[in-house]
């Protein structure tokens, strides 16, 4: 059973290009939490979904940032016009429902030039 | 709203203990612990889902206290390989929120 996938792993974007994450949760999976997380930092929360619904989006910001888990395929993070503020380590988690424990994949380093 | 965790980092001797704190100041329906090395995704430890829970495996043990609204995490007899960053996670109704983090370093 494969883990969470993340790909890809590095991304370099230059400012105002467009950055997509995909992230493949485990099977059986249909939760999937996308985090943030900066060096030396913690994991801020972006956003909480369950099969072709957002269910919290509150960390995300409402501009540029965007995401999505469709009935088939992968789930994507998606943000636009990228600025150098957006180069983080980005990282999804899947679980196969609520209070149960998380998977992570190994993230997506974004750079922006 | 996320959790709030104490100490912000730890050094250690190995074989010495440790203790890691979460709180909350809203109502805990359940808290994780995770490790996250450096370079690395963060690894699950342990969950706990009801207040006066404990749980444990090899020396690191856990315990939510949900009157309190808040959970332990502790290092017994702590190896080299114990380092890393440990996460509390907490979830606020739909959603997982994590703590800032405690950077635990074990020295020889």
């Amino acid at each position: 059973n494969a883990g969470v996938m993340q790909n890809p792993r590095h991304l370099v974007r230059r400012r105002g290009q467009e950055a997509r994450l995909r992230c493949s949760p485990m099977k059986g999976h249909s939760h999937v939490y996308w985090y943030r997380q900066l060096p030396e930092e913690g994991l801020k929360f972006m956003v909480y979904l369950q099969k072709e619904n957002i269910i919290d989006e509150s960390g995300m910001p409402k501009e540029r940032f965007s995401a999505e888990f469709p009935k088939e395929g992968p789930s994507i993070l998606r943000i636009q016009q990228v600025v150098r503020g957006d180069s983080a380590a980005y990282f999804c988690a899947s679980s196969p429902g609520r209070r149960e424990k998380l998977f992570f994949g190994s993230g997506t380093q974004l750079s922006v030039l | 709203q996320q959790p709030v965790q104490s100490p912000q980092a730890v050094i250690l001797r190995e074989g010495e203990d440790a203790v890691i704190n979460c709180s909350s100041s809203k109502a805990l329906y359940s808290v994780h612990w995770y490790r996250q090395k450096h370079g690395e995704a963060p690894v699950f430890l342990m969950i706990l889902l009801k207040g006066g829970e404990q749980k444990g495996h090899d020396k690191i043990s856990a315990s939510f206290n949900e009157k309190k609204q808040q959970s332990s995490l502790y290092l017994t007899a702590s190896q080299l390989s114990y380092s890393g960053t440990y996460f509390c996670g907490t979830e606020y109704g739909a959603d997982m929120r994590f703590g800032a983090g405690t950077r635990l370093t074990v020295k020889p």
